[in-house]
């Protein structure tokens, strides 16, 4: 069945740490995003990423849709970080499917 | 920027009552999402919807659950009858071309079952 894993699950850092955050999935994409959920639960739109490499001040992600997984990449951590971090991955329906996440803490 | 926004923010009702959640997409969307979190797990998919009918639904989705696009800009979730484990985020989304462009998510409804 289909498949997205994200690792680590759980990530400590401290305050300007930079920090790689992995999205596995088991089929071909047409579509991936990742999300940073908030405290106070709101899902923030962070990259839409099916493929390739982009950037966003000090966040990144890349996507090697052939080898199936997806990196995103925080430098120079803040405590404004901290939070949930999600991939979403769309195969074949229109049906996202989300990870199981990294929990982000930051500390100062 | 345009957004998705979401009424209530949270909803406290009790077991058995009837609740409906209401959305409104980016208006030029034509794909509608609902999606549920329970405290502490991940995001899980209910329903999908465009051209005015469900496209897919998961087996979450079950005959207690019904969506609705009542006029041209809103998407309701209505729960006919709620029980505990319904308790959850419950968060709209939107996309203008479905799975081959980015979802929107709305700030979600908690909605808590007493």
């Amino acid at each position: 069945g289909i498949q997205v894993e994200q690792s680590p699950p759980d990530l400590i850092l401290q305050e300007g740490a930079n920090s790689t955050l992995r999205c596995n999935f088991s089929d071909s994409v047409n579509n991936l995003q990742w999300f940073h959920q908030n405290p106070w639960g709101q899902l923030i739109n962070l990259f839409y990423i099916p493929s390739g490499t982009k950037q966003n001040g000090r966040l990144s992600a890349t996507t090697v849709a052939t080898e199936r997984y997806s990196l995103l990449y925080i430098s120079s951590s803040q405590t404004t970080d901290s939070g949930v971090y999600f991939c979403a991955i769309a195969f074949t329906g229109n049906q996202f499917y989300f990870g199981t996440g990294t929990s982000l803490t930051v500390i100062p | 920027e345009p957004e998705v926004t979401q009424t209530p923010s949270h909803q406290v009702t009790q077991m058995g009552q009837e609740v409906i959640l209401r959305c409104v997409p980016i208006s030029n969307h034509l794909y509608f999402y609902w999606y549920r979190q329970i405290l502490g797990q991940k995001v899980e998919f209910l329903v999908s919807f465009y051209n005015n009918e469900i496209s897919e639904k998961s087996e979450i989705f079950d005959d207690q659950f019904s969506v609705e696009r009542p006029d041209g800009s809103n998407f309701t979730l209505k729960i006919r009858s709620t029980k505990l484990e319904d308790s959850a985020m419950y968060f709209c989304a939107s996309s203008d071309r479905g799975r081959i462009s980015p979802l929107h998510f709305g700030n979600g409804t908690r909605l808590t079952v007493t």
